[in-house]
């Protein structure tokens, strides 16, 4: 079976100071996989989504960058964070086409 | 601006009652829907999803679908207490990989 794999659980970062976050999945080759961001009481943010190793597409313009150096890793980056990237972080994978997404366990980011 | 609007609640229903959960969508392209259950400070679970019109059953969940009338629901029967969370809805169009959540309805089942 599928497992997805976030760290760390949470993070608390002052800001201006660097960040990076890692996904990965376990079961399955190929995955989609997307960065999204949920600030509290919001609703879930599309940052950035990858269907392949070294390819990324960024949805929203950010301090943010994302990484995919293996077909099953992916890396949420920062060079200096700010106060409203404070945050719930969810990596999720999908196979195929308008196919499922599976969350991780997510990542909460507080910026101080 | 493609949208997927959700009451945001909370509903409050009483243990053992029907609760209803309704979500509408303004972009006619989409074509599956994902019903979410996020419970407080964890990450979203998928309940079920829906790619045709009418009614899909799983258990105590039923989702209904009227592309027609851009229209996605969830049904919960026999509500429990656990199943207190706040619901998200989803859609994604055809060939695109990019799903867009509602800011989802808080559920309370009072005990």
């Amino acid at each position: 079976s599928q497992t997805i794999h976030q760290w760390p659980a949470t993070l608390v970062q002052p800001v201006g100071s660097p960040l990076s976050l890692e996904c990965t999945v376990e079961g399955t080759s190929n995955p989609n996989l997307y960065w999204y961001r949920q600030a509290a009481g919001r609703g879930l943010q599309l940052l950035f989504y990858s269907v392949g190793i070294g390819q990324i597409s960024s949805e929203v313009p950010q301090n943010l960058s994302a990484s995919r150096p293996q077909d099953r890793q992916f890396i949420l980056s920062s060079k200096k964070l700010l106060l409203s990237d404070s945050g719930f972080y969810l990596c999720a994978w999908s196979v195929g086409e308008q196919e499922t997404q599976y969350f991780g366990p997510g990542t909460r980011l507080l910026v101080l | 601006q493609k949208e997927v609007e959700q009451n945001s609640g909370p509903l409050s229903v009483p243990e053992g009652a029907i609760a209803s959960l309704n979500c509408t969508y303004s972009d006619r392209g989409s074509q599956s829907f994902f019903w979410y259950r996020q419970y407080s400070g964890k990450s979203p679970e998928l309940i079920m999803f829906i790619y045709s019109n009418g009614d899909k059953e799983d258990g105590r969940f039923t989702a209904q679908l009227n592309k027609a009338s851009q229209y996605v629901s969830l049904l919960i029967r026999d509500s429990q207490p656990s199943d207190s969370a706040t619901y998200l809805c989803a859609g994604v169009n055809t060939g695109g990989f990019k799903t867009i959540f509602g800011a989802g309805t808080r559920l309370f089942v009072k005990a």
